[in-house]
């Protein structure tokens, strides 16, 4: 069964750093996009940017271009996204998910990991 | 920012049909294929309806999907209590290297 697991729930300071990631199972990790949307509360989603495992090649949205880093391990199937230095507006869910084909859908996705950013 | 339009809103009836609108241009809706995707309350978004009308294993034929020039539509027909999310359309956009871009979303009510 193809599955994501998201890393727990963090709870920040402004200006703190922050690495949350996405375990998969059950596929070929390096043969298939994985992609990084956030959600802030009551709102929509919106799809921050995407990376080929395979060859760590990274696509970014323009409205998170510089603001987050998307990475990830092969050697334990494992996506990240990270933070440099959090504000309060970054507080939201973020979902992984996996993208089938370059362009194509995104199924399944993580449970989510809820950021919450506050001094 | 969202740039496919959805109405904020739908309900109806158990029973009823409901059809859900996503407005695009040439860019995303108009030269790729659309997908939709079910957030059920407190829960992670989920693939309902992928290539503009093809269901995933266990997604129940009640919902479906069309696609016409720079528009979708989602349409569930015989609506069930537990059809109350919100439903999200989606598309990648050819614009700026590509990139996928979301629905502002749909919240369907079951009255």
């Amino acid at each position: 069964e193809v599955e994501l697991v998201q890393s727990g729930a963090e709870v920040k300071k402004p200006g703190e750093s922050l690495k949350i990631s996405c375990k998969a199972s059950g596929y070929s990790f390096i043969s298939y996009w994985i992609g990084w949307v956030r959600q802030m509360p009551g709102k929509g989603l919106e799809w921050m940017g995407i990376i080929y495992p395979g060859d760590s090649d990274t696509i970014y949205s323009p409205s998170f271009q510089g603001q987050v880093t998307i990475s990830a391990d092969k050697s334990i199937s494992t996506a990240y996204l990270q933070w440099r230095s959090l504000k309060a507006s970054d507080s939201a869910m973020y979902y992984c998910a996996r993208q089938n084909t370059r362009e194509g859908w995104f199924d399944p996705w993580g449970q989510g990991t809820l950021v919450t950013v506050s001094s | 920012q969202s740039v496919l339009t959805q109405p904020p809103s739908a309900s109806g009836t158990p029973g009823q049909r409901v059809t859900i609108s996503c407005s695009g241009s040439s860019s995303n809706i108009g030269s790729n294929t659309v997908n939709w995707y079910q957030q059920l309350p407190g829960t992670a978004p989920k693939l309902l309806i992928y290539n503009n009308n093809q269901r995933p294993s266990g997604v129940p034929d009640r919902f479906s999907g069309s696609k016409s020039g720079t528009s979708a539509s989602l349409a569930i027909s015989g609506l069930q209590s537990e059809d109350e999310a919100d439903y999200y359309c989606a598309a990648w956009d050819d614009s700026l290297n590509g990139l996928y871009v979301f629905g502002t979303g749909t919240k369907v009510t079951v009255l």
